[in-house]
């Protein structure tokens, strides 16, 4: 069984600037894939970014990298040099190796304020 | 690559009426296609794995008389909402599996409105 915790339902940050957004799991695989998804105002699932839970160096791509801490069950978004675009919900999502399917947080509603 | 396709993306029905989504996997081959549902303001809720050529797996508590769910080929998946009624509106999302990491390449959605 896999559990996914956000725990800030909104946040925000000045064009710009930067922020993080926080998420921690759990799960009973050995092996298992993390992952941020934007949702916009559109609400197209668009992948943000993906970690591999036996690779230790962080996720990056572009302004966007995680601070992935194993021992902690903790995986974070941060995004640098905010952008209007980037006003989304935001869903941190766990996937065992073997299941496929993807265990959703809550989502954290980010707004950027220009 | 890896693009989700659903049709239609909104759609208003009578109470009653049967109503049909259909997810397409337009450049990759999927075997697995999963079913979402999601409520305003909410996160997205898993309702059924679906497998080509075989029966679909749904998560407890949702109805498989209700929400039937058919993966006939490896590119198409659709979910039908049987005798709809209001309490079924929602926003229905699909995603396929495929790529390197076997990851979910989500479709945009569909808005179900039962009047």
């Amino acid at each position: 069984a896999q559990t996914v915790t956000q725990s800030q339902p909104e946040m925000s940050v000045q064009e710009a600037e930067t922020v993080t957004l926080s998420c921690t799991y759990d799960t009973s695989e050995s092996n298992y894939y993390l992952f941020w998804y934007k949702q916009p105002p559109s609400r197209q699932m668009i992948l943000v970014i993906r970690q591999e839970a036996y690779k230790q160096q962080n996720a990056t791509e572009n302004r966007f990298s995680v601070n992935f801490q194993k021992a902690a069950k903790s995986f974070s978004l941060k995004i640098s040099d905010s952008q209007l675009g980037d006003t989304a919900m935001y869903f941190c999502a766990s996937m065992g190796a073997g299941s496929y399917q993807l265990t959703f947080g809550k989502g954290t509603k980010l707004s950027v304020i220009p | 690559g890896a693009v989700v396709s659903q049709h239609p993306s909104w759609v208003i029905c009578k109470s009653g009426t049967s109503v049909k989504i259909e997810c397409r996997s337009l450049d990759f081959q999927a075997t697995t296609m999963f079913w979402y549902r999601q409520f305003p303001k909410q996160s997205l809720m898993l309702m059924a794995t679906s497998n080509e050529g075989s029966k679909a797996t749904y998560e407890q508590g949702v109805e498989k008389d209700k929400f039937l769910i058919n993966h006939a080929s490896l590119t198409l998946s659709t979910l039908t909402v049987t005798s709809a009624h209001p309490e079924d509106s929602s926003f229905y999302i699909c995603s396929a599996r495929g790529g390197t990491y076997n990851e979910q390449f989500f479709g945009p959605g569909t808005r179900l409105t039962v009047l």
